[in-house]
């Protein structure tokens, strides 16, 4: 049972353009929402969280917007950068156990 | 090292070999966790240790899968007769205490199994 859909399944953008990424869960328990950074070769790692009672976060070029209502959180990245291509998790937490989504592969362009 | 070391990096293993990966957690940290990432999928949850205690086991895939953290802070991951479809990255992470929610989770770079 996937209890938290990612897409897309890939992104090309430009640089310097927005990269958005959306995420959708079904588990009203969960009450920690982070996004993962990921590349070849290395471990995820955690780039920006939010909790449901804020509808947004932004940490430098990074956003994550969230509606509890709809279940639904997604990533902003601003002025989209070459070294921001890797792969990027959502995920959403009860208690200690993370459950990914399936994965954005996002390739910025020069 | 600051981070989460894993060992070995990369393994491949011959159908019905056991292997046993390896955990080195972020010193002090209480928190320890085993995921399993097919390729091209989001890290599956296998199982979590608070210090020496394993309370949850509920994503080993089978009971091929076994994890033990005997003095609550080097684990290991041991895979008995190993199978095609045990072939993945399987990623440990730790964390300083139990709530994820209240603190980040830390990732080794993971070991990649190979089964042939």
């Amino acid at each position: 049972q996937q209890q938290v859909k990612q897409s897309p399944q890939s992104l090309i953008v430009q640089k310097g353009g927005i990269s958005i990424i959306n995420c959708a869960y079904e588990n009203t328990a969960f009450d920690y929402f982070p996004w993962y950074q990921q590349f070849p070769g290395k471990g995820p790692a955690l780039l920006i969280a939010i909790r449901p009672d804020v509808s947004e976060k932004k940490e430098g070029r990074f956003t994550i917007s969230f509606n509890k209502s709809a279940k639904q959180f997604s990533l902003h990245i601003m002025d989209s950068q070459p070294g921001d291509s890797a792969t990027y998790f959502c995920a959403a937490v009860s208690s200690y156990k993370l459950i990914f989504g399936s994965g954005t592969r996002l390739l910025v362009r020069p | 090292g600051a981070g989460v070391s894993q060992s070995p990096r990369y393994k491949v293993a011959k159908r019905g070999q056991d292997v046993a990966l390896r955990c080195d957690p972020i010193s002090g940290h209480v928190s320890l966790f085993w995921y399993q990432q097919a390729l091209g999928q989001g890290p599956e949850f296998l199982t979590y240790f608070q210090n020496e205690a394993q309370l949850d086991k509920s994503g080993l895939p089978s009971d091929r899968f076994f994890a033990e953290r005997p003095e609550g802070s080097v684990s290991t991951l041991k895979i008995q007769r190993t199978q095609q479809e045990d072939s993945a990255v399987y990623l440990c992470a730790s964390s300083l205490v139990g709530r994820t929610a209240n603190t980040e989770a830390f990732f080794g770079q993971g070991t990649r199994l190979t089964v042939v």
